[in-house]
């Protein structure tokens, strides 16, 4: 069970380009999603915190305009990394908490690998 | 302010050792929780073993066990019996308390590459 799915898996696209990455819980409610971002051999980096009904909240640094965050239900949360630039490829990966037990750990996606030309 | 340290970015070990994989963090809450993952070469995030702030016990899953020592605010992972297809990247984590403007995300650590060798 708890089984998060991301997709796709795997972007390249050119300069300028709008991307849209999914991140579904499968097997379980989610009201709240977060999405990482990770830099090759570094550590993940939590960008936002997606909340289904509201606005997500965005960590200190991160362009709210630039990604975009929309969580319709209690399944899905889309970010959007609107015109992208070479600077924004990275590996955008997402995690999803079954219930509001604060023990449950975060399941993650697969990741999403974005390459801008 | 909350933070994760770990301070061995690589390790070697025999297979069917053992390994300690060392995890470090600060808090001034009193309640919290420590993950560690491992992260293959292909990405995705395999949750390992989970530590409450609260927790007598040390906890244990299969070949997993964490070394909690509340005092020195240490969370050090051992596996044992190391295989080949433990070789990844290790991160430990810490869960931001679930109140006070916060969502309860996790705080990661940098990681520890863990090659095991036949």
């Amino acid at each position: 069970g708890a089984v998060v799915s991301q997709h796709p898996s795997w972007v390249i696209c050119k300069s300028g380009t709008s991307v849209k990455i999914e991140c579904r819980s499968l097997d379980f409610q989610a009201t709240t999603m977060f999405w990482y971002r990770q830099f090759p051999k570094q550590s993940l980096m939590l960008m936002a915190t997606s909340n289904e009904g509201s606005k997500a909240t965005y960590e200190q640094g991160v362009e709210k305009d630039k990604f975009l965050i929309n969580h319709a239900s209690l399944t899905l949360s889309t970010l959007t990394v609107t015109s992208a630039h070479p600077e924004d490829s990275s590996f955008y990966i997402c995690s999803a908490r079954p219930g509001l037990s604060s023990n449950q750990p975060q399941h993650f996606g697969d990741g999403t690998r974005l390459s801008i030309l | 302010a909350q933070k994760i340290t770990q301070t061995q970015p690589g390790m070697f070990v025999q297979e069917k050792e053992a390994v300690t994989l060392d995890c470090t963090y600060d808090t001034s809450d009193p309640s919290y929780g420590l993950f560690w993952y491992k992260q293959p070469s292909s990405g995705e995030m395999i949750f390992l073993i989970y530590q409450g702030s609260y927790d007598q016990q040390n906890a244990t899953e299969g070949r997993y066990s964490l070394n909690f020592q509340k005092a020195r605010k240490s969370a050090n992972l051992v596996i044992s019996a190391s295989q080949l297809g433990d070789s990844a990247m290790y991160f430990c984590a810490m869960r931001v308390p679930n109140y006070g403007g916060s969502q309860g995300n996790l705080i990661f650590g940098k990681g520890t590459k863990l090659s095991v060798k036949p």
